[in-house]
């Protein structure tokens, strides 16, 4: 069984680079065949996707972040990460990771909360 | 960017009932469509797919249809386990993008 857990920093300071690993057990990214991707939910909020990576490091980015997103893999450690930069508050969010196969998001982390604040 | 609309964004049934949500899209997405529930302080989790297949695992009172700009999720009879927010996904262009939200609680 495919699990994934989100890790990183749960605060960072306004202007500074957030930045979120996600690691992935039960199966290989580099297997092929899924889009890893990273979408996030400000409190209370409805869900809003970031991006994804495929194995191979071809990435698609919300255009409304695309700007200040970089997704990378990392098939030698089976993660992949998320780097936002310039972060201000609304940046503040829970974080998830998924794994989509294509059709939709079958499989996904706990998510994390990541708080922007000085 | 494809908008999504769900309605109702608030819905109030009792156990047993026959309940349908509705998601339109801003323009045509053939059956890129999923639906997803979210339970508070959980990740969503996947229901439906291509609009109408049932995840694995997924309860059968659960069922999703339609295709183009209008698409259903039914919940044919209410269990306890069900009460939560549901949110449709569209996966045919990008930006992928999600509805508002349906939060479904008990009457």
């Amino acid at each position: 069984q495919v699990q994934l857990q989100e890790s990183g920093p749960g605060l960072v300071k306004p202007s500074q680079t957030l930045s979120l690993t996600c690691t992935v057990s039960g199966g290989s990214i580099s297997s092929g065949g899924y889009y890893w991707s990273w979408i996030r939910q400000h409190p209370g909020k409805g869900l809003e996707w970031i991006g994804y990576i495929y194995y191979s490091g071809s990435t698609y980015y919300n255009p409304s972040l695309k700007s200040r997103v970089t997704i990378s893999v990392d098939t030698s450690k089976n993660q992949f990460s998320l780097k936002l930069s310039s972060v201000t508050a609304a940046d503040t969010a829970v974080y998830y990771c998924a794994r989509d196969p294509a059709g939709a998001a079958d499989h996904w982390g706990q998510g994390t909360l990541v708080t922007v604040s000085s | 960017d494809i908008q999504l609309t769900q309605s109702p964004s608030f819905l109030s049934a009792s156990v047993g009932d026959r309940v349908t949500i509705t998601c339109r899209a801003s323009q045509g997405i053939s059956s890129y469509l999923a639906w997803y529930q979210q339970k508070p302080g959980k990740a969503p989790k996947l229901l439906i797919y291509a609009a109408s297949t049932l995840q694995s695992g997924v309860p059968s009172r659960f069922s999703g249809s339609g295709s183009g700009t209008e698409f259903t999720l039914t919940i044919s009879s209410l269990q306890p386990e069900d009460f939560a927010t549901y949110y449709c996904q569209q996966l045919n262009s990008y930006p992928i993008t999600f509805g508002q939200g349906t939060r479904l609680e008990i009457k």
